[in-house]
């Protein structure tokens, strides 16, 4: 029973690139999350997702950021026209209905040169 | 909105007791976590304790929850040189969680 899996593992993008990290589940589960972590910094919630539904984007930058997961395939986050900033490890965790544990992917760290 | 405070770092050696303590401003919350974070890894979830409980033990893991005070504490025994990570306390805030910043643990020969 494979656990979350992300990928890539490391991005590096340079300023004003896309960056595009994709998120599996692990099986079985509907709800996604996305945190970020910046250096030294613990995890900030981003965004919280269910099938083809976005429940609560309040993490969320405004601009630039957004997040999807459909009926098929894995959760994507997508930041647009990337910059130094937004360098950190991006996690995704997932869980099942009404189960208040969430299980972590190995996160995607991302680099901006 | 929900604040989760830690203390950054922790200095034990190795054989002694470890005490990780965090604060949280949030009551409502249904369960209290602890995860372990290895450098360059992801989370893995420890050990966590249901709100109405007041301790939990798992092996060399005590969990003390305070309600009153809003404070949480991670008791390593005999911690092992294993055991240096960073330590991360949350709390659900619906179904959302908060985390607080981390505490370095460091097991010193």
């Amino acid at each position: 029973n494979a656990g979350v899996m992300q990928n890539p593992r490391h991005l590096v993008r340079r300023r004003g690139q896309e960056a595009r990290l994709r998120c599996s589940p692990m099986k079985g589960h509907s709800h996604v999350y996305w945190y970020r972590q910046l250096p030294e910094e613990g995890l900030k919630f981003m965004v919280y997702l269910q099938k083809e539904n976005i429940i609560d984007e309040s993490g969320m930058p405004k601009e630039r950021f957004s997040a999807e997961f459909p009926k098929e395939g894995p959760s994507i986050l997508r930041i647009q026209q990337v910059v130094r900033g937004d360098s950190a490890a991006y996690f995704c965790a997932s869980s099942s209905p009404g189960d208040y544990e969430q299980y972590f992917g190995p996160g995607t760290r991302l680099t901006v040169t | 909105g929900e604040d989760v405070e830690q203390s950054l770092f922790l200095s034990v050696r190795e054989g002694d007791s470890s005490v990780i303590n965090c604060t949280y401003t949030d009551s409502s919350s249904t369960y209290l976590y602890w995860y372990k974070q290895e450098p360059g890894a992801g989370l893995q979830l420890l050990t966590y304790i249901f709100s109405n409980m007041d301790m939990k033990q798992d092996q060399r893991l005590t969990v003390l929850l305070n309600k009153k005070d809003k404070h949480l504490s991670l008791r390593i025994a005999d911690t092992q040189t294993g055991d240096s990570a960073i330590y991360f306390c949350a709390n659900n805030y619906g179904q959302n969680f908060v985390f607080g910043p981390g505490t370095r643990l460091s097991v010193l020969p």
